[in-house]
């Protein structure tokens, strides 16, 4: 199974400002994952990340508003730009290993003032 | 677009008790359906998945039945602990697994608070 860092774990920001959250690996896996927890609401697939190729958004969220870098195969970093209070959820990050299970880390917490 | 609905918690038990959270789908073609588990600070963690009706998926004593006729997929346990105590998702991949390839995007129900008590 993998295992999924990611930072920070939480963070207050002021609204208009971005948040670069990292996710890291322990192993090489191809496909990650971006999703949001809304307060009391299910996760939501923001984009998927493959590496070397631009990651693919999900409708209702777009590139200039939530960026994606994926330098390699055990790292990725999701921002969250020109934030307001309705951006406040929890951010994860999932990998696919190569038994096609999905693991995730444990989330990075983000209240926006 | 697909959709994943389970029984509106919280759900309070004490030990011993029989669990049963509800979920059903909406979803084109045919779906893999899986069951996570978050405990208080840790990650979301696979506990059990079906990848065709009539499949049963089990881990911890849990169960899970593939019911393609009534698009459910309820997760049960005869006799919780309270270590049982988490968040529980249902979820799916729309992509039917074909060996080898991937599940790619999941769709999750809302989660269910489960507090088991001594």
């Amino acid at each position: 199974s993998a295992v999924i860092s990611q930072k920070p774990s939480r963070d207050i920001c002021q609204r208009g400002t971005s948040l670069t959250i990292q996710c890291q690996v322990d192993s090489q896996v191809t496909m990650m994952f971006w999703y949001r927890q809304q307060p009391g609401q299910s996760l939501t697939l923001i984009a998927t990340a493959n590496q070397g190729s631009e990651a693919t958004y999900e409708s209702g969220f777009v590139i200039d508003k939530f960026p994606i870098s994926r330098p390699n195969l055990t790292f990725s970093t999701l921002t969250v730009s020109n934030m307001s209070p309705e951006d406040s959820s929890i951010y994860l990050c999932s990998v696919e290993d190569k038994g096609h299970e999905q693991f995730f880390g444990p989330g990075t917490r983000l209240t926006v003032l | 677009g697909d959709s994943v609905t389970q029984m509106e918690g919280p759900v309070t038990l004490s030990e011993e008790a029989f669990l049963t959270i509800n979920c059903t789908y909406t979803a084109t073609g045919y779906p893999s359906l899986f069951w996570y588990v978050q405990y208080p600070g840790e990650g979301l963690q696979l506990l059990l998945k079906a990848t065709k009706a009539d499949d049963k998926g089990s881990n911890k004593g849990f169960e899970a039945t593939y019911r393609k006729e009534t698009t459910s997929f309820h997760l049960e346990k005869g006799s919780v602990q309270v270590s049982d105590s988490a968040v529980y998702f249902c979820a799916l991949s729309s992509l039917p697994y074909r060996g080898g390839t991937s599940y790619g995007k999941l769709t999750f129900g809302q989660g269910t608070i489960l507090t088991v008590h001594p």
